[in-house]
Parts: structure tokens; sequence; C-alpha cells
């Protein structure tokens, strides 16, 4: 059973616009979420992250949304580069025992989403 | 600082063979993990070690053992190896801190297959 679902194989953007990509997830215990981007043949490298006690957080052209009770976070990316090709991963975690000395988790991924920014 | 590096960055196995990927950090992070990809498919987490001297297992832990063998390595043993393991392997490592909260950085991969 899935945990966090990116329904969207992929998505083709023309550059200059709007890219949004979508996740969901079902466990009630996430409560910090990620974004990854990803090329062929590399790591992935992180780009935004929010935890549960926001709606939005903002880095350049990347916000990342999230809506708590619908368990839905989507990535906006305005405007789209060509660069921005890639496939992008969705990931989540409970919140990490920070203060009580404990380590972080892993983290849940989704499939990815394989963005395309055509010229 | 080269981040996180992984040894082999390639590999062909036989079935039944036994090997070790390594992986180490240089950025001084508490805690490691160890995931697979396969082919439309997300990151797997297989084991991860939050600190120093401790592992726990992941989602997919079955076949596999690591070791933490200090607060730079984590290296990752499959005993004997299965073609259902044949897929790209990704050590992370993340710091845990109030601003990077579990940002993980990712190495390259290692490329397995096993025949």
């Amino acid at each position: 059973d899935q945990q966090v679902k990116q329904n969207s194989p992929s998505l083709s953007v023309q550059e200059g616009r709007i890219s949004i990509l979508n996740c969901d997830y079902t466990n009630s215990m996430f409560d910090y979420f990620l974004w990854y981007k990803k090329y062929p043949a590399e790591g992935p490298t992180f780009l935004i992250s929010i935890s549960s006690i926001k709606d939005k957080n903002e880095d350049g052209r990347f916000t990342v949304f999230l809506n708590k009770s619908a368990k839905h976070l989507s990535l906006h990316i305005v405007p789209s580069q060509p660069g921005d090709s890639a496939v992008y991963f969705c990931a989540a975690s409970a919140y990490p025992r920070i203060d009580s000395g404990g380590g972080a988790d892993g983290l849940t991924f989704g499939k990815g989403t394989h963005l395309i920014i055509q010229p | 600082n080269a981040g996180v590096t992984q040894t082999p960055k390639f590999q062909v196995l036989k079935t039944g063979q036994s090997m070790t990927l390594q992986c180490a950090q240089d950025m001084n992070h508490n805690s490691m993990y160890w995931y697979r990809q396969d082919p439309g498919m997300g990151l797997r987490l297989i084991y991860y070690s939050a600190s120093e001297g401790t592992t726990d297992k992941g989602e997919v832990p079955n076949g596999y053992n690591v070791s933490r063998l200090n607060k730079r390595e984590f290296s990752l043993r499959l005993e004997s190896a299965a073609p259902s393991q044949t897929s790209v392997y990704f050590c992370a490592s993340s710091a845990l801190t109030r601003s990077t909260y579990n940002e993980q950085f990712f190495g390259p991969g290692t490329r397995l297959t096993v025949l």
C-alpha cells in the first residue's frame, strides 16, 4: 500500500510557464515533507521542504504548498526553465526527534513525476 | 568536500555471490541511510543508522545487512545475491538540525546487476 502517491508519471510544460507537481499521502504520522529532483545516472538532489506546522514554503522559483486536511502537497515552479527537466520525487517522514536526541527515520518516497520543459 | 561517495559505481554479480557496497560522507552527519530504486519506482528504504552505533530496518531489509563502521562510513552487504536485488542503490546522510531537519544528501548511486 503506497503511503506517498504521485499520480502523474509525466508532465509536459512550456518554458516560462508554471509547473505544478502534485503529491498525496495517506499516513497521518507524516509531518515533514520534501521534494527531490533527479537527473539520470545521478543521486536525488534536495529542492525544498515543509513541515506540517506551515502551509507554504518558498525558495526562489520553487514553492511548496501543504494542505494537511486533504493530505496533499504540491510543488510550483515559476517560471519553468529547460534545466528543470528531470524526475521529481515527493518524500515524507515523521518529524525528526531532535530534542529527545533521537535520530531521523528514513524517508518514504513517491514513484516520481517526469517533468519535461518544452521550448 | 566530496559530500556522499559510493563505491563501486557499477557491479555485476552471479546469483549466490556476496559483495559489500561502501558509502562514506564527509559532512559530519549523524544519520545515514541505504535506499534502492527499481525502474518506475520511488526509492525504498533498506536500512538506516540514526546515529553511530545504531542500525534499524527499513521497508525492504530482507537479504541485506549493514554496518555503521564509524560516523563517516555505512556499508551494505549482500550475503547471497539474487536477481531480485538487481537495482540502483543510493546511500544518503542527514545532519538532523533545527534548520535542516531530515534533509538527506544522496550519493551518486551503485548500479548492481545480478545474473
